[in-house]
């Protein structure tokens, strides 16, 4: 069993389009994050949620909006795209705060922007 | 988080234990040591985290020095698979964030 999927794993649109990536861990992990690399291989976060809770929101344009149904989805929906959002982004999910919280990481979305 | 300065890329013959440098001289008391890698086109893996003393699991060894200022990670035995770019992040162990650089990029070569 995958523990974090992702879906789609590629996606290709135009600019101006509404699309979404969804996200699940099977873990029973508390914490889950969105990041995005670049075409300069920058891995750089954008939200994390705990137990539903948004917890770090690290200045994403408000056109990204994380929506976490329940602990074990975190879906990452995006407005009116543009060019500069093509990239990968990576799901992940972590047990939480401390000790042996290392994060599990999906295979990423690799969305282009035409 | 503490700044982390790793070499751009290494290269490694295949069989041969490779040594990857990670400086992280402004490092606090209560921040760990982490590494990760990224395979071509996969999302990171977690290899291996320490705070003070050395770690080893089936993956890899983690030497710390003893004031902390650098740590060495280690892959016993290096084959083809373990070509990646490896990333040394240092993190409070209450934070939830995950910081990355450019972490190193190495070629394992046959």
């Amino acid at each position: 069993d995958t523990a974090v999927s992702q879906t789609p794993k590629y996606l290709v649109t135009q600019m101006g389009n509404d699309k979404s990536i969804k996200c699940e861990q099977n873990l029973g992990h508390d914490t889950m994050y969105w990041y995005k690399q670049d075409s300069k291989k920058f891995l750089k976060i954008m939200f994390s949620y705990n137990n539903k809770e948004l917890i770090i929101n690290e200045t994403v344009p408000n056109r990204f909006s994380p929506k976490s149904p329940d602990k074990a989805h975190l879906n990452l929906h995006i407005n009116s795209l543009e060019l500069g959002d093509s990239a990968v982004y990576f799901c992940a999910s972590s047990p939480g705060q401390g000790l042996g919280t290392e994060a599990f990481f999906g295979q990423g979305t690799r969305l282009t922007v035409v | 988080d503490a700044k982390t300065t790793q070499p751009t890329s290494m290269d490694c013959a295949e069989g041969r234990a490779a040594n990857l440098p990670c400086n992280h001289s402004t490092i606090s008391g209560n921040e760990y040591v982490y590494w990760y890698r990224q395979i071509h086109s996969q999302g990171p893996q977690y290899i291996i985290h320490g705070l003070k003393n050395n770690e080893t699991n089936e993956m890899a060894s983690l030497i710390i020095t003893e004031d902390r200022k650098s740590s060495t990670l280690i892959l016993p035995h290096a084959t083809l698979r373990d070509t990646a770019v490896y990333y040394c992040i240092v993190r409070v162990g209450s934070d939830y964030k995950l910081s990355f650089g450019a972490g190193t990029t190495v070629t394992v070569r046959a």
